[in-house]
């Protein structure tokens, strides 16, 4: 059972470039989320979704774009990069958006630098 | 909007004995969900325990404990006889009814120390 699964798990882009995060999961999860963790700040949301065709924003949502066209899929663009995009990427997943007890599945993470 | 405070950027503590994570929270919900996760150094985030608004009783888990007083607004976790691979950072976070936004604290690192 993979679980949540990221790529790339590095990536370095240019000021200005674009560039996508994949997320995919096998569980089949309603609740798909990308979050991005800086130091001393902890995971900031940046995008959620609660089933296909369904996605709304986080806490840190600009510059960045979600689509959620399969329940088993949440990619993250990243429309034009900049250096305050560097950051870790997770992407997490839960079972019930109906609820408040479902704990979230990680994936391993994408540090992404941008120069 | 919720909020999770964790006042400790870092503890230490000696191999085999307890030591308790603060994590104090901010919400307007009445029904709610905490959950205290796990980062290695290898990066990845492992959900170690979970208690409800409404639980009367505080979650255990093993080692993990969740000391839960809900009119203080504080859900801390207490690690009993520390290992060595306990060292890590921990996040508290926040969920609210329909789990649509999870909050996370700032994290704290703990070393544990032989």
């Amino acid at each position: 059972n993979a679980g949540v699964t990221q790529t790339p798990k590095f990536q370095v882009l240019k000021t200005g470039q674009s560039m996508t995060l994949q997320c995919a999961q096998d569980m089949n999860h309603e609740y798909m989320s990308w979050y991005r963790q800086d130091p001393g700040m902890g995971l900031r949301l940046i995008h959620y979704s609660v089933g296909a065709g369904i996605t709304d924003q986080g806490e840190v949502p600009n510059g960045y774009n979600v689509s959620r066209s399969t329940t088993e899929d949440f990619p993250l663009r990243l429309l034009s990069a900049a250096p305050s995009q560097t950051s870790v990427y997770f992407c997490a997943s839960s079972y019930s958006t109906g609820s408040y007890n479902s704990p979230l599945h990680f994936g391993n993470g994408t540090r992404l630098t941008v120069t | 909007a919720q909020k999770i405070t964790q006042t400790q950027p870092g503890m230490f503590v000696q191999e085999k004995e307890a030591v308790t994570l603060d994590c104090t929270y901010d919400t307007s919900d009445q029904s709610y969900g905490l959950f205290w996760y796990k980062q290695p150094s290898s990066g990845e985030m492992i959900f170690l325990i979970y208690q409800g608004s409404y639980d009367e009783q505080n979650a255990t888990e093993g080692r993990y404990s969740l000391n839960f007083q809900k009119a203080r607004k504080s859900a801390n976790l207490v690690i009993s006889a520390s290992q060595l691979g306990d060292s890590a950072m921990y996040f508290c976070a926040i969920s609210r009814y329909n789990n649509n936004d999870m909050r996370f604290g700032a994290g704290t690192r703990l070393t544990v120390k032989p």
